[in-house]
């Protein structure tokens, strides 16, 4: 049972432009959610984060927005780089129940020149 | 570099057998986790220790055990090892109990 999903196994942008990374989830209990990139040959690095008591949080050229009623979640990268080229996965976790985070399957974004 | 070691990086053995990796979590992360990742799957959580005891356990196999030291490493033992095993096996650790975990590179074991 895939509780977080990313339906969109590849996604390519060019560069300077928006790239947009989905992911929904199932699981009415999850209220943090978390973004990784990961490069080859590397684990997954932290990028941002938000919890369900807000709608956007934004650092630099990523921003999340999260939509509680649809389950949904989207990262924006404004503008693109060609070292935004990564798998990115979405993930998902219940405050106060330990700090399992559950995985979508990834995304792998190419930015193009 | 995220500051989480995991040793090796690869390891190839056969079906049967048994083998440990090892992870070093960052200075100062009391908390280490286990994860798998197989082909074209998304990362599975396994366990969880935090400052030497088992806080959470996810769908680890009853073949695969983990323990913390008191330097705060932990070892990932996965026995009678089968073909399904092949998977990239990441450690990570966050300090205290953060949300954000930070990964090491990753073991790549590959049962033949």
């Amino acid at each position: 049972d895939q509780q977080v999903k990313q339906n969109s196994p590849s996604l390519s942008v060019q560069e300077g432009r928006i790239s947009i990374l989905n992911c929904d989830y199932t699981n009415s209990m999850f209220d943090y959610f978390l973004w990784y990139k990961k490069y080859p040959a590397e684990g997954p690095t932290f990028l941002i984060s938000i919890s369900s008591i807000k709608d956007k949080n934004e650092d630099g050229r990523f921003t999340v927005f999260l939509n509680k009623s649809a389950k949904h979640l989207s990262l924006h990268i404004v503008p693109s780089q060609p070292g935004d080229s990564a798998v990115y996965f979405c993930a998902a976790t219940i405050t106060g129940g330990g700090n399992k985070l559950t995985f979508g399957t990834g995304t792998q974004l190419k930015v193009e020149l | 570099d995220s500051g989480v070691t995991q040793t090796p990086k690869h390891l190839i053995t056969a079906t049967g057998q048994r083998v440990t990796l090892r992870c070093s979590p960052r200075s100062g992360d009391l908390s280490v986790y286990w994860y798998q990742q197989s082909l074209d799957q998304g990362l599975q959580f396994l366990i969880q220790y935090y400052n030497g005891e088992e806080r959470a356990k996810g769908n680890i196999l009853e073949r695969f055990s983990a323990q913390q030291f008191p330097d705060l490493h932990s070892e990932l033992n996965l026995s009678s090892l089968e073909l399904g095993d092949s998977a990239l096996y990441f450690c990570a650790s966050s300090l205290d109990l953060s949300y954000e975990q930070y990964f090491g590179p990753g073991t790549r074991l590959t049962v033949t």
